[in-house]
Order: structure tokens, then C-alpha cells, then sequence
């Protein structure tokens, strides 16, 4: 089984649709990210939590929102998605020296 | 702040030849580094880190990497590559300075080994 664990691994959604991306961890790690991938720009942070009372915004945050559920558990909602939200995203989980373990990715397009 | 550069989009290199992948970086206390490889239609997969110690890490698949303080630059190197080394690879850094801080992620470079 994978350490990290994101579902769907695909979705199509339309223009205005809440849609909500999950994300399950077997490392026994506080700290959980979400990323996402757009070609040429990398890997950007939207949210990520140090435990699960602790939520911060990364540099992308505008339009989404997070839950962390429980130490395990991060999910990532677009409260009404748009197109320019299409793109790769990535859970990922780490340790405190930072090293970071990723999931298979949730490909989402909005349309 | 805390930023990461990968100044080349695509690296072009023939099996064999050695191999170069660039990255530098601005933190303002220690930087922890790290570089991971991204396979079509898979995740990031870890290759190596540096937090502390010798200069030149070395990592999975032969990889290694030389931290330079001075010119703030961790760049990925593989003695002889191979075909299946073709990917998208990322640097990341972190500021070690502060435990309250996620990896920050260069754009990545495509590496293509020619046959």
C-alpha cells in the first residue's frame, strides 16, 4: 500500500462545482501539504498543516480551503472551481528535517 | 524568504555522458536541500538530501549532488546517464533556520538522454 494516498486520481468537474480532493498518510507524520503543478511553474503550495489544529495558507490559496480531519487525513475543497484551476495536484507528507513524501497525484479539469 | 532556481528548462545529454542539472538557492538561515524526479504520470519519488555534513550527497540511481555554500548552489550530477534517466527533476529547498516551513520548489528541468 502506498504511504500516501489521494482520491480521485482523476476528475472532470464543471465551471462553478464544489469539488473536494482527499488525501490519507500511513508515515505517522504531523505535517501535510498541498501542492499544485502547472507545467513550467513547478510545484506551488496551497495549504499546509503542521498538526491538525495547525492550518497555514501558502502562496496560492486564494479559492481553495482545507480540513484536516485527523493526523492522517488532509483534504483540499474548491468551493466553486474554475478553469484556471485546472491542473496536477499533489498531498504530500513529511517529517520535521523536511523530507517529503508525495502522492500519485489527483489530476483534476475543470471545464 | 525562501526561493529555489532551476535555470534551465531542458537538459539534452547523450547515454553515457555525464550529466548536470542546476539549482540554486536563497535562504536565510541554513538551507535544507533536496532533489526529486518526476516519471510520466507519477508522483515525486526522493532521490537525495543535504541538511548538514559533506558537501557531495549522494543519492538513488547513481545520483549525487555537491552543496556550495558560497554560491548557493545544489546541483544535480550522475557520472553517466542512462536513457531511463529521462524525467522532470525538481530542487526544493527549505530554511532550516525555522521548523515552520514547507519545501519551496524550483519550476524543474527536463532531462533527456539521448540513445
Amino acid at each position: 500500500d502506498a504511504d500516501v494516498t489521494q482520491t480521485p486520481r482523476n476528475r472532470i468537474t464543471k465551471t462553478g462545482k464544489r469539488i473536494m480532493l482527499e488525501c490519507s498518510q500511513t508515515k505517522g507524520h504531523d505535517r501535510m501539504y498541498w501542492y499544485r503543478q502547472d507545467p513550467g511553474l513547478g510545484l506551488r503550495l496551497i495549504y499546509y498543516s503542521f498538526d491538525v489544529k495547525d492550518i497555514n495558507k501558502g502562496e496560492i490559496s486564494d479559492g481553495y480551503s482545507v480540513s484536516r480531519q485527523a493526523q492522517a487525513k488532509f483534504s483540499l475543497s474548491l468551493e466553486s472551481a474554475i478553469p484556471n484551476q485546472t491542473a496536477l495536484y499533489f498531498c504530500a507528507t513529511s517529517g520535521t528535517q523536511g523530507r517529503a513524501f508525495f502522492g500519485q497525484g489527483t489530476r483534476l479539469t475543470v471545464v | 524568504a525562501q526561493s529555489v532556481a532551476q535555470p534551465e528548462d531542458q537538459v539534452n545529454v547523450a547515454e553515457g555522458n555525464p550529466l548536470t542539472v542546476k539549482c540554486t538557492y536563497s535562504v536565510s538561515g541554513n538551507p535544507y536541500l533536496f532533489w526529486y524526479v518526476q516519471y510520466p504520470n507519477r508522483g515525486l519519488q526522493f532521490l537525495l538530501k543535504y541538511i548538514t555534513g559533506d558537501n557531495l550527497v549522494k543519492g538513488s540511481y547513481g545520483f549525487e549532488a555537491e552543496f556550495n555554500k558560497s554560491q548557493t548552489s545544489f546541483h544535480l550530477k550522475k557520472p553517466s546517464a542512462l536513457v531511463s534517466d529521462s524525467a522532470l527533476y525538481f530542487c526544493a529547498v527549505r530554511d532550516g533556520g525555522t521548523g515552520r516551513r514547507a519545501l519551496t520548489f524550483g519550476s524543474g528541468t527536463r532531462l533527456q538522454v539521448q540513445p
